[in-house]
């Protein structure tokens, strides 16, 4: 079965300072994608960044950046500048099949980050 | 931005009543699903629905259930609530025909049920 391990439960930085996320996966598929989401306390998930497996370019996107590396199957999220607003749970997920050959998403366990001024 | 949406956001009700969480999209999505949220974060996916009249189970046994009568309109009903059903229930839905389609789902605000 697929897995998705966020070793770090919660994150605690002051502003300003970097953070990096981290995101291991397990996967027998050959094709796949990851995602990452943002839970602020409102409680809603928000979308961030959907990869796939056959592109390992790093992306970012403002203060955003994401880290896919295949060979440790890793999928880590970096936040430079952190400011408070970032403060929120964030999830990594790996698609997966589902029964009728349809599919769902695997999500972490979630990393609580919390940024004081 | 995602539009879908979940009613009512917050619900205190006692043990032994009915209720149901309503999720609406506008987007048109065949796929939709219901995870539940425990306070220790973890999201579990406990129903899912291919498209009109099409539901599954999902990952961790629930004793609510879902219709999915339209497209747009994916309700879970609990028969008879008990504290044990304290959770954040999420709606989400995700574009795509059949088969995997690998793209991102869009989630709801969420509905906190409280059961005294």
């Amino acid at each position: 079965a697929q897995k998705v391990t966020q070793a770090q439960t919660e994150i605690s930085v002051v502003e300003k300072e970097d953070v990096t996320l981290d995101c291991v996966y397990e996967t027998r598929d050959t094709t796949y994608y990851l995602f990452w989401y943002k839970q602020p306390p409102s409680g809603e998930l928000v979308f961030l960044i959907r990869r796939n497996s056959f592109d390992e370019q790093n992306e970012i996107s403002g203060r955003y950046s994401w880290n896919f590396q295949k060979s440790t199957s890793s999928f880590n999220f970096t936040i430079t500048a952190s400011q408070v607003v970032d403060s929120a749970v964030y999830f990594c997920a790996l698609s997966e099949a589902f029964r009728g050959g349809s599919e769902k998403l695997v999500f972490g366990k979630g990393t609580k980050l919390t940024v004081n001024p | 931005e995602a539009d879908i949406y979940q009613t009512p956001r917050y619900l205190v009700i006692g043990t032994g009543k009915k209720i149901t969480l309503e999720c609406s999209q506008t987007m048109g999505h065949d796929k939709m699903y219901w995870y539940q949220q425990d306070p220790g974060m973890e999201l579990h996916l406990i129903h899912y629905s291919y498209g009109v009249n099409s539901t599954e189970k999902g990952d961790l046994s629930s004793e609510s259930t879902v219709s999915r009568i339209r497209t747009e309109h994916f309700p879970l009903t609990l028969e008879s609530a008990r504290p044990s059903h304290t959770s954040q229930y999420l709606c989400a839905s995700t574009a795509g025909v059949g088969g995997r389609t690998y793209n991102e789902q869009f989630f709801g605000p969420g509905t906190r049920l409280t059961v005294l």
